[in-house]
């Protein structure tokens, strides 16, 4: 059975000490693993795809890697408006190209200035 | 360009009666996804369609119907609320492969069930 989970739930760091959020998933057929930031108050927005194990998607702040069992978020020197939850979700194995994700709870990040 | 629309945003029911939330968008995706998102559990599916006139279950489809009519609506009802249908609600659209831009959310509908 797919299952993503997501470590730790929260995370507080200061603006400027860099810190990485861990994603570790089920490895049944890997379609996609994907990285969504989500505001309070707000729908997530896509941040990165990542399909094998050694690829790599940086923007600005934000870096995901992939291994075959986990996938992490390194944010370098962030800052007070990177603070939001970060999800992770997989592309449903033998989801027969519907493109069903299956969600963890996700890491809510706080920045403090 | 709105991308995907979400209405009402807000809305209280009380328990037995039933609503429909809209969710339209513009980018001509196939596909559309109705996810609720309650504390501690994370985003669910619970009804997805993979193009104009289908539709399917997810994972929590119980207490919902959906339809798709046309291609740039897709409609979530709730024939007799509960209140364990207390929820965010997002509706979700993409391409036909999902990963060249995962999908694109609407900013969700706050439901309280009373």
């Amino acid at each position: 059975e797919d299952q993503v989970t997501q470590s730790p739930e929260a995370l507080r760091l200061q603006e400027g000490e860099s810190s990485s959020l861990n994603c570790s998933y089920t490895v049944s057929g890997l379609r996609g693993l994907f990285w969504y930031r989500q505001d309070p108050g707000k729908g997530p927005e896509f941040l990165f795809t990542l399909y094998s194990a050694g690829e790599e998607k940086e923007k600005e702040r934000l870096k995901a890697t992939l291994t075959k069992k986990e996938s992490f978020l390194h944010i370098t020197a962030p800052k007070p408006e990177d603070s939001a939850t970060y999800l992770c979700p997989k592309e449903v194995s033998g989801s027969s190209n519907t493109g069903k994700l299956i969600f963890g709870q996700g890491t809510t990040l706080q920045v403090k200035p | 360009n709105a991308g995907v629309t979400q209405t009402p945003k807000f809305r209280v029911l009380k328990t037995g009666q039933s609503m429909t939330l809209l969710c339209a968008q513009d980018m001509n995706h196939e596909y559309m996804y109705w996810y609720r998102q309650d504390p501690g559990m994370g985003l669910r599916l619970i009804h997805y369609s993979v193009g104009e006139g289908t539709t399917a279950k997810g994972e929590v489809p119980d207490g919902y119907n959906v339809s798709r009519l046309k291609k740039q609506n897709f409609l979530l009802g709730l024939e007799s609320a509960a209140p364990s249908q207390t929820s965010v609600y997002f509706c979700a659209s993409s391409y036909l492969v999902v990963g060249a831009s995962g999908y694109t959310f609407g900013s969700g509908t706050r439901l309280t069930v009373v």
